[in-house]
């Protein structure tokens, strides 16, 4: 099973800064079997990216990812009030797929 | 309406059976997997398994012994048991659309909180 190891636990910024989300597997991928999700309090998760790299459906180009291998990067560029929430990465390149411990998103 | 709604029994006793089930109203049935997904309360989120419109089922094996997920293409629905529970098994469970087997997930159902105590 690959485990996904997400950093900083917690990232405390303020509105208009620029987030960078690391998610560093335990096996390196061949392929850019990674997503990323947004979950707010009460809410399900939110697909932001998928294939490393792709942005979903109606995910402003604030939001962008990147990376291979082990290491992977969520960045967000420039951050409105609604972004801060707790940020999940999945690898699906193997089953079982697998989510990282979440990266929590403060306000500063 | 949702494009996943789930629904289910929300508290249950220890060794009893979860059941959840999830309606479909987005896409097509046949073209997709069927994932549940779970966290437990301020946790991170668990794949439990996936089916397919034909019932090729796929599991996570740390549940693999107590898990069934069932579908019903005449209602476009799939379901979720999981057996013998615990208090380790307080949970939200999600149902969630996969693009293929092993992928991203999206949309996802609201989510259903499952307690288990005595």
């Amino acid at each position: 099973e690959i485990v996904l190891t997400q950093s900083p636990g917690t990232l405390s910024l303020s509105p208009g800064e620029r987030a960078t989300l690391s998610c560093r597997a335990s096996q390196s991928f061949s392929s850019s079997s990674l997503a990323w999700y947004q979950q707010k309090p009460g809410q399900a998760p939110r697909l932001l990216i998928y294939g490393a790299s792709s942005r979903a459906t109606g995910i402003p180009d604030r939001f962008s990812g990147s990376g291979s291998g082990t290491d992977f990067t969520l960045t967000i560029s420039r951050l409105e009030p609604e972004d801060f929430a707790v940020y999940y990465c999945q690898q699906y390149v193997s089953s079982p797929s697998t989510f990282g411990q979440g990266t929590k998103l403060e306000i500063k | 309406q949702a494009q996943l709604e789930q629904w289910g029994a929300g508290l249950l006793k220890p060794s009893e059976t979860l059941s959840l089930t999830c309606a479909v109203y987005v896409g097509s049935f046949s073209d997709y997997y069927w994932s549940w997904i779970r966290q437990p309360p301020g946790k991170g989120l668990e794949w439990i398994g996936e089916i397919n419109h034909s019932g090729f089922t796929n599991y996570n094996p740390s549940l693999k012994s107590r898990v069934t997920v069932s579908v019903d293409t005449s209602k476009n629905q799939f379901s979720l048991n999981l057996n013998s529970v615990t208090a380790a098994d307080t949970a939200v469970y999600y149902c969630a659309r996969a693009q293929e087997r092993s992928n991203w997930f999206d949309p996802w159902g609201q989510g259903t909180l499952v307690t288990v105590s005595s």
